[in-house]
Order: C-alpha cells, then structure tokens, then sequence
C-alpha cells in the first residue's frame, strides 16, 4: 500500500514570495490534514478535510494561507506571501475516515515540505 | 488552545535500559490519546490510539497507559535498543488534535 505522498520535501523562498506544498493521501482514506512544525514545537493542525468538506480550520491564518481538496482526494496548501516565521516542516497526514462521533483513526503521515523563508 | 506537556524533552539511555516518558493533558472533553514515533528523516508513524480510562497498549517492547481523570499517559520501552532512537509524540483529541513537543529519545550502542 503506498504511503502518503508530499512535494516538494524542501522549499527556500525569500519573505513575501508565494509557495505551494502538495499531499496525496492514502487510498480511501476520507479525512486529511495538514499541519505545520515550528522547529522545538509540536506538530500544529491547520487544517482538517473530512473528503472535499472543511471540518476544521480556526488555526489556518487565513489572511495568507489558503488549502483545498478538490474532488475529495489530493490536497495543496499555499502561503501567501510568505513571512519568516512560516519556516517550518509542513506535514500531511491522513486517516480512513472521520468517526461521528469521535475518537479519529490513527493519521498516516507523509514525509513533510521543510519550508525555510529567507 | 490546549496544553500538551511530554516530559522529558530528551533522555539518553544505554542500550538495554528501560525507559519511560509522560504525556499530560487536560482531563475534559477527552475522546482520544495517539502515540507516534517520529525517526529521522522518515514519517511520524503511529504506534497507539488509546480512548478508554485504563487503557493499556502493548507492541513488542513498547507499552503505554492511559488515566483520562487525572491527564495522562505514560509510554515505556523495556530493554531500548538503537533502533528505538526517535522522537515520541502524543496527540490529545478533544475537538481537533493538539500534540506535544515530543520525548528525543537517543539509545546508546
């Protein structure tokens, strides 16, 4: 079974420019995600897809950030424009579906975009 | 925002050694406790998904605990071997996943 895909795995960019990151989840897999890493900090989640629909975004700053999952499968995530403190490993990650009610099924991670704005 | 605690921040063991780590988390509108271990230059990759108080998981050498009415979890590892080198997050669910800093553990040869 193939993993979750994600490209680029590295991206330099300089302050106010424009970057894109890309997620292929799972096969089958309904809910994906997509969180940022600060380096000495936790994963944080930025945003939550159950299929093509939002579940949760109140941590996306949305003045600059922007994600979609059109036709409910592979997902991008963009910043724009970047500032410095958006260096940072972006991770997707996926799980087989979104149980109503909770708790989720463990996520599948991909590798990560290690984003670093000069 | 919720706080997630994981202590310590790094620990270094001979291999051989037994070890264990702490997660703390808030004991209200719990629904789950996920453990990843994250190695270098790889995928965090999940090793529990704990729901219920008194839940105990156990793969291979690896087990952990649950105590949902006091916040926390404990992960242990019997007899670390190098290839237990990684960084141990925990996941907090309550209405959205809030992970820790993660436990750097090194295991030396």
């Amino acid at each position: 079974e193939a993993g979750v895909a994600q490209s680029p795995r590295y991206k330099i960019i300089e302050k106010r420019q424009s970057v894109a990151f890309w997620c292929n989840p799972i096969s089958g897999h309904a809910t994906l995600y997509w969180y940022q890493q600060i380096l000495g900090q936790g994963p944080k989640l930025l945003i939550q897809f159950q299929n093509n629909g939002v579940v949760d975004d109140s941590q996306l700053p949305k003045d600059r950030f922007s994600a979609e999952r059109l036709k409910g499968v592979d997902s991008t995530l963009k910043i724009q424009p970047a500032k410095l403190e958006d260096s940072a490993v972006y991770l997707c990650a996926s799980s087989l579906r979104a149980r109503k009610p909770p708790p989720p099924n463990e996520q599948f991670f991909g590798p990560g975009t290690r984003l670093t704005v000069l | 925002i919720l706080n997630v605690e994981q202590s310590p921040q790094s620990l270094h063991v001979q291999e051989g050694d037994s070890t264990n780590f702490t997660c703390s988390f808030p004991s209200s509108n719990f629904y789950a406790l996920h453990w990843y271990r994250w190695e270098t230059a790889k995928s965090p990759e999940a090793l529990f998904v704990m729901t219920l108080n008194g839940d105990e998981k156990k793969k291979g050498r690896i087990s952990a605990t649950l105590n949902t009415k006091e916040g926390y979890s404990y992960l242990y590892i019997k007899g670390s071997q190098p290839e237990d080198s990684a960084t141990y997050l925990c996941a907090f669910y309550g209405n959205q996943f809030y992970f820790g800093t993660g436990t750097s553990l090194t295991v030396i040869p």
